[in-house]
């Protein structure tokens, strides 16, 4: 099993700042099966990336991912007041497996 | 509007089962893989099965050690999911999520989950 360990676990910033987020697998993940979903509190999760980089569809271009191989990030270029929320990465390349998650939380 | 809708969750006692459901509106239900991901109270994210669009693929996450079975129906647009043998460890809200196929099968639509509670 592909295990996904994601970085930091808490991140804790003000609007507008920059935000980046880890995602590192156990063994190589073809990019084209690397996810992000957010989770805001009570909601379900939301598909923001695909295929490591691509943005899914009404996503805000301030959400970017990038990465290959072992190694993911998701960028939040400037935080909205709405995108302090719970980010999980997620691998579907063998199996499907999600990491632990990193909250990204109001300084 | 393209939709998943769960019903059947509740509270069980160990060693019971349960059925959960999720309905499908606004897409073309029996042309997509669909999955089942729960997620333990504070917890993160665990993928637990998923069935193609046939309904003649699927897998299971190991740690549920064949206790449950997923099905759907694509005349009513229904996915199940059968759990037998419940364990506390079990108790979660439990989504349904798309898989689509354009984005290599990244879970793009998810419902708003059910609730499963294990406990005497």
């Amino acid at each position: 099993e592909i295990v996904l360990t994601q970085s930091p676990g808490t991140l804790s910033l003000s609007p507008g700042e920059r935000a980046t987020l880890s995602c590192r697998a156990s063994q190589s993940v073809t990019s084209t099966y690397l996810a992000w979903y957010q989770q805001r509190p009570g909601q379900a999760p939301r598909l923001l990336i695909y295929a490591a980089s691509r943005r899914a569809p009404g996503i805000p271009d301030r959400f970017s991912g990038s990465g290959s191989g072992t190694d993911f990030t998701l960028t939040i270029s400037r935080l909205e007041p709405e995108d302090f929320a719970v980010y999980f990465c997620q691998q579907y390349d063998s199996s499907r497996t999600f990491g632990q998650g990193t909250k990204v939380e109001i300084k | 509007e393209v939709q998943l809708v769960e019903s059947g969750g509740g509270l069980v006692k160990p060693g019971g089962s349960l059925r959960l459901s999720c309905v499908a509106s606004g897409f073309t239900f029996h042309t997509y893989t669909l999955n089942w991901v729960r997620q333990a109270p504070g917890k993160g994210l665990e993928w637990v099965s998923s069935v193609s669009s046939s309904g003649s693929v699927i897998y299971y996450a190991d740690s549920l050690e064949g206790r449950f079975t997923i099905s759907r129906d694509n005349a009513k647009n229904s996915l199940f999911l059968q759990m037998n043998s419940l364990r506390a460890e079990d108790t979660a809200v439990y989504y349904c999520a798309r898989a689509d196929w354009r984005s290599g099968d990244a879970f793009d639509i998810w419902g708003q989950g059910t609730v499963v509670t294990v406990s005497s």
